[in-house]
């Protein structure tokens, strides 16, 4: 167990419509990572915060966008939804912002049909 | 892009080690090298990581040539419960900030 958070475990929707995904970093880590991970492919960067500011982007669509909270829990909006969105969505935490040995949280697996 | 390159797939057999190469031969000075592995689709689980010097952890030994262009992940006593993807992963800069940037990663196999 990580110690990272997420919920929820699966989300099922159609096409057009929009989602949030939530994570809830390990106590004390500061920095939140989303990632996404499509079929049998590598994990796909999406967006960095720490200590609630916005750190760095990746790979993110506009119809994305997150946010973290003051007590640093983040979430994840997905909008718009395609079928090519249907992937594991992963929230990462770290101490820091420079710190990249993260700590995952066990994903949350989105269908869009 | 990815910086690194890593076979696709690989067999153990189980109680042997398990050395896992990747290439990297355009990694710059500052960058560091790290080691995640992803068991089935659960969230990857960090490793190991360095820069220059090797390193040893409880979980697995990091080699890095002495040019920096490769590095080899070694777990000593592989056991099956070690299956899963292995991700060799350099740290770039990225907006005055660093990233980690995924490829592929390595389908390490451990048979009994």
């Amino acid at each position: 167990d990580s110690g990272v958070t997420q919920t929820p475990k699966h989300l099922i929707t159609a096409t057009g419509q929009r989602v949030t995904l939530r994570c809830s970093p390990r106590s004390g880590d500061l920095s939140v990572y989303w990632y996404q991970q499509s079929l049998d492919q590598g994990l796909q960067f999406l967006i960095q915060y720490y200590n609630g500011e916005e750190r760095a982007k990746g790979n993110i669509l506009e119809r994305f966008s997150a946010q973290q909270f003051p007590d640093l829990h983040s979430e994840l909006n997905l909008s718009s939804l395609e079928l090519g969105d249907s992937a594991l969505y992963f929230c990462a935490s770290s101490p820091s912002g420079g710190s990249y040995e993260q700590y995952f949280g066990p994903g949350t697996r989105l269908t869009v049909t | 892009d990815a910086k690194t390159t890593q076979p696709p797939s690989m067999d153990c057999a189980e109680g042997r080690a398990a050395n896992l190469p990747c290439n990297h031969s355009t990694i710059s000075g500052n960058e560091y090298v790290y080691w995640y592995r992803q068991i089935h689709s659960q969230g990857p689980q960090y490793i190991i990581h360095g820069l220059k010097n090797n390193e040893t952890n409880e979980m697995a030994s990091l080699i890095i040539t002495e040019d920096r262009k490769s590095s080899t992940l070694i777990l000593p006593h592989a056991t099956l419960r070690d299956t899963a993807v292995y991700y060799c992963i350099v740290r770039v800069a990225l907006d005055s900030n660093y990233q980690l940037i995924w490829g592929a990663g390595t389908k390490l196999i451990i048979k009994p």
